[in-house]
């Protein structure tokens, strides 16, 4: 299976800013996905971002708060913008199929003051 | 309702145990189903696909009733180190890659 290394892997950042979070997979991928866990619950999905198109966001979430860049076939950024404490979350891309399962990264650790 | 739904927990079994996790999905087309394991301040990681006809590696069974849209996970002869969240995880039909996740169960396993 891919191999993601993510970063950064926490970040403490003031309410207002904006941080961005990268993934780089070891190998080509036509679809990354980016997805948010909130203290408590389960990964809920945020967007699909494909090389050379803009995202599909999902139901809830938004390009001018969640903006995503793909510019080529291993590697994504997500943005979170504006930032605010309820941003408070972990952050994990995620690569793979239906066949073989999905592998994700690491997870950034965002915590918002 | 949820779209996939599973009882949280916690699961507290003894060491050697068998314990049991049941899952159900509410959109009939889904098409590929997973166990994931999430440890503590860990990313989820892949414990086993689920195909129809159930599947078995080593310790672990899955299984998937298409009728009652129904998952379950066997853990056999629990170890410690089986302690961890156990994530029921749904393809959307016809969409690679939007998985929807369950919220989780969590088992302890105690010497």
């Amino acid at each position: 299976s891919a191999v993601i290394s993510q970063k950064p892997s926490r970040d403490i950042c003031q309410r207002g800013t904006s941080l961005t979070i990268q993934c780089q997979v070891d190998s080509q991928v036509t679809m990354m996905f980016w997805y948010r866990q909130q203290p408590g619950q389960s990964l809920t999905l945020i967007a699909t971002a494909n090389q050379g198109s803009e995202a599909t966001y999902e139901s809830g979430f938004v390009i001018d708060k969640f903006p995503i860049s793909r510019p080529n076939l291993t590697f994504s950024t997500l943005t979170v913008s504006n930032m605010s404490p309820e941003d408070s979350s972990i952050y994990l891309c995620s690569v793979g199929d239906e066949v073989y399962g999905y592998t994700f990264g690491s997870g950034t650790r965002l915590t918002v003051v | 309702r949820k779209e996939v739904e599973q009882d949280p927990g916690p699961f507290n079994v003894p060491e050697g145990a068998t314990v049991a996790f049941n899952c159900t999905y509410s959109n009939s087309a889904s098409q590929s189903f997973f166990w994931y394991r999430q440890d503590c301040r860990k990313e989820p990681k892949l414990l086993m696909s689920v195909y129809s006809s159930g599947n078995e590696d080593g310790r672990f069974t899955a299984q998937l009733n298409r009728a009652s849209q129904y998952i379950s996970l066997l853990i056999r002869d629990s170890k410690l180190s089986d302690s961890a969240t156990y994530l029921c995880v749904v393809n959307r039909a016809g969409n690679t890659g939007k998985l929807i996740f369950g919220q989780g169960t969590t088992l302890q396993v105690k010497p």
